[in-house]
């Protein structure tokens, strides 16, 4: 199976902050690779398909790259509504893997 | 817009069968893939299996031998089960729908239900 590695496992920003997520996959998954956004008693929330492509409603400061073995999430100015856990999942082949994820504290 | 909502138990003694079925509104079963994620109590997300509409199914490794999805697309649910559950097996159960976004294959997980805590507890 293809495992997901994200760094880092959490990290302190502030509102306005610019903040980036690293995604490694053990093997190429060209560009399958989705982020999500998953807050406290919520259910998870798709923000990046593709590596690349912004999920309709979501807001332009998030933004995905990367492809072959590397990713990254960006969001460029850091909103009260963002502090959440993010998750890189790949659907390249075989059964869809998550990172571990990434939480994102004030 | 299609909208999921998972029932069932929220509470499964161990050794027994964890059963969870996830109703969809607002459209219908005739495509893509209907997929289960779990979350246990301060862990990540680990994602379980899926079925297409016409009830072909992959399943996370780790679970081969204990999972079965199945599909009812005729009351437009889907289901889950996990025989011989342990205390490792409680958690958040979401179900989600797994949707080609983009051609080529580009599926991505973008509808999902708010999730069903089940606890495995004598």
């Amino acid at each position: 199976d293809i495992q997901m590695t994200q760094s880092p496992s959490s990290l302190s920003a502030s509102v306005g902050d610019r903040v980036t997520i690293t995604c490694r996959a053990s093997q190429t998954i060209r560009n399958y690779l989705n982020w999500y956004q998953h807050k406290p008693g919520k259910a998870p929330k798709l923000l990046i398909y593709a590596a690349s492509r912004l999920q309709s409603g979501v807001p332009s400061r998030f933004s995905g790259s990367g492809s072959g073995t590397d990713f990254t999430l960006t969001v460029t100015s850091l909103q009260p509504e963002d502090f959440a856990t993010y998750y890189c999942q790949q659907g390249y082949s075989g059964p869809r893997t998550f990172g571990q994820g990434t939480k994102v504290e004030i | 817009q299609v909208q999921l909502q998972e029932s069932g138990p929220g509470l499964v003694k161990p050794s027994e069968t964890l059963s969870l079925t996830c109703t969809v509104s607002g459209g219908s079963i005739t495509s893509d893939y209907w997929g289960w994620i779990r979350q246990p109590p301060g862990k990540g997300l680990q994602w379980i299996g899926f079925i297409s509409y016409s009830g072909s199914t992959i399943y996370n490794p780790s679970l081969t031998g204990r999972v079965t999805l199945s599909v009812d697309r005729s009351k437009r649910q889907f289901s889950l089960k996990l025989i011989s559950v342990t205390a490792a097996d409680t958690a958040v159960y979401y179900c989600a729908r797994d949707q080609e976004l983009l051609s080529d294959y580009y599926y991505a997980m973008d509808v999902w239900g708010r999730g069903a805590t089940v606890t495995v507890s004598s």
